[in-house]
């Protein structure tokens, strides 16, 4: 029962431009995000995250946004670039430091 | 600061033969956990300790896995016999108390 989810397996981006990675979640427990980025042969490298009272939060190029009424997340990466090629992995708990759910994962390739 | 430290990186098994993992976290995480990660997947929870008594095991196929955390600090997985669905990046985590997951290389294992 997959209760975190990333509909898109694949995201092709010209350098420079916005990249948009979405997640959608099932369990109204959730109450914290996360987003982690993994090139191959290496673990998951966490990259964001968010609890459920806020709905934005920023860093440097990296934004992740939460809407709670709708179950969705996503990440924006602007501008993007080659090195942020990458598998990114959505993740929720339902709390902070407890284990996390994640969904099947993105697969980002940012093209020069 | 070093990170979680896995071994053996690559392991290649005949079915119902048995393989241990090792997983040496951060230095001072009170928390373990060990994810699978199966091809096109994302990582799921096997199991979680909160220094060496297991918080989360409800994913954890006992009838041929076991995990120990002997003394709070290194943790081993083993799996006895081993099937070819076991086949997969077996991840081990830590994390200090309510903090972000970090995430040791992985150790794949090939099931013949």
């Amino acid at each position: 029962d997959q209760q975190v989810k990333q509909n898109s397996p694949s995201l092709s981006v010209q350098e420079g431009r916005i990249s948009i990675l979405n997640c959608d979640y099932t369990n109204s427990m959730f109450d914290y995000f996360l987003w982690y980025k993994k090139y191959p042969a290496e673990g998951p490298t966490f990259l964001i995250s968010i609890s459920s009272i806020k709905d934005k939060n920023e860093d440097g190029r990296f934004t992740v946004f939460l809407n709670k009424s709708a179950k969705h997340l996503s990440l924006h990466i602007v501008p993007s670039q080659p090195g942020d090629s990458a598998v990114y992995f959505c993740a929720a708990s339902t709390h902070s430091g407890y284990a996390l759910n994640f969904g099947k994962g993105t697969s980002l390739l940012v093209t020069p | 600061e070093a990170g979680v430290a896995q071994s053996p990186r690559y392991k290649i098994i005949e079915k119902r033969q048995s393989v241990a993992f090792w997983c040496n976290p951060i230095s001072g995480h009170a928390t373990l956990y060990w994810y699978q990660q199966i091809l096109g997947q994302g990582p799921k929870l096997l199991i979680q300790f909160q220094n060496n008594g297991v918080v989360d095991d409800s994913q954890l196929p006992k009838d041929r896995f076991s995990a120990e955390r002997l003394k709070g600090v290194d943790s081993t997985l083993k799996i006895q016999p081993a099937k070819l669905e076991d086949s997969a990046v077996y991840l081990c985590a830590s994390s200090p108390l309510g903090g972000e997951l970090f995430f040791g290389e992985g150790s794949r294992l090939t099931v013949l």
